[in-house]
């Protein structure tokens, strides 16, 4: 079954440091990958998206992300991190297998950052 | 331009009473979907809507419904509410497109507890 993996449950990270999540999924074509953060009480904020072409994305907030189909793998990167960038981050990998849609949340990975 | 609207915030329910939840997608956006949150379970989707059809459906048992009306406000019921649904429920509109390949705009939820 297609499945994706975040293997970081909480990651801290020093402010001013680079930062990157993981995500890696499995499945046989190219799907469409997302990321999305959610700080608490609120809903998902959309970061960035890749459908096709230019396998680095830019995001909002100063992030961006790579997809690379060797690895299976899409990872959110940003260079400096600030105090605001503290919330919860989650891989969405859609996809659509013999014309039955899913869209498919990893488990998320919390995001501390320490001044 | 107003982004999603989630009523209520917050609900506390007994076991065995039934709830609906009222989601008010951005202007212009055809497209609901709703997913379940939870610590153990993290994102699950419960169903997508689309020009009042119902497009898309994940596990859930049949307790949980929805519907979508003409001017794109959905709304879900859960019927005889068990401990394990309580959890924070999030709809998200997009334009046209699937929610497996369109970017998703979220409220910021409906935090349900059933005691």
């Amino acid at each position: 079954a297609q499945s994706v993996t975040q293997p970081d449950i909480h990651i801290t990270v020093s402010e001013g440091a680079s930062l990157e999540l993981r995500c890696n999924y499995s499945y046989g074509a190219t799907p469409y990958l997302f990321w999305y953060v959610q700080s608490p009480g609120q809903g998902l904020q959309l970061l960035l998206k890749y459908f096709s072409g230019d396998t680095l994305v830019q995001g909002i907030k100063g992030f961006e992300a790579e997809f690379k189909r060797s690895q299976s793998s899409f990872n959110l990167r940003k260079p400096s991190v600030h105090w605001s960038d503290a919330a919860e981050y989650f891989c969405a990998v859609g996809y659509k297998p013999t014309g039955f849609q899913k869209l498919v949340f990893g488990t998320g990975t919390r995001l501390l950052v320490s001044p | 331009k107003a982004g999603v609207t989630q009523t209520p915030r917050y609900l506390i329910k007994t076991r065995g009473q039934q709830v609906t939840l009222s989601c008010s997608p951005i202007s212009g956006h055809r497209s609901v979907s709703w997913y379940q949150q939870t610590p153990g379970q993290g994102l699950q989707f419960l169903f997508e809507y689309f020009s009042e059809t119902q497009r898309n459906k994940g596990n859930f048992p049949g307790r949980f419904s929805g519907r979508q009306f003409s001017n794109s406000r959905s709304e879900m019921n859960v019927s005889t509410l068990e401990l394990g649904d309580s959890a924070l429920y999030l709809c998200a509109s997009s334009l046209a497109g699937a929610a497996y390949n369109s970017p998703l705009h979220f409220g910021n939820g409906t935090r349900l507890t059933v005691t």
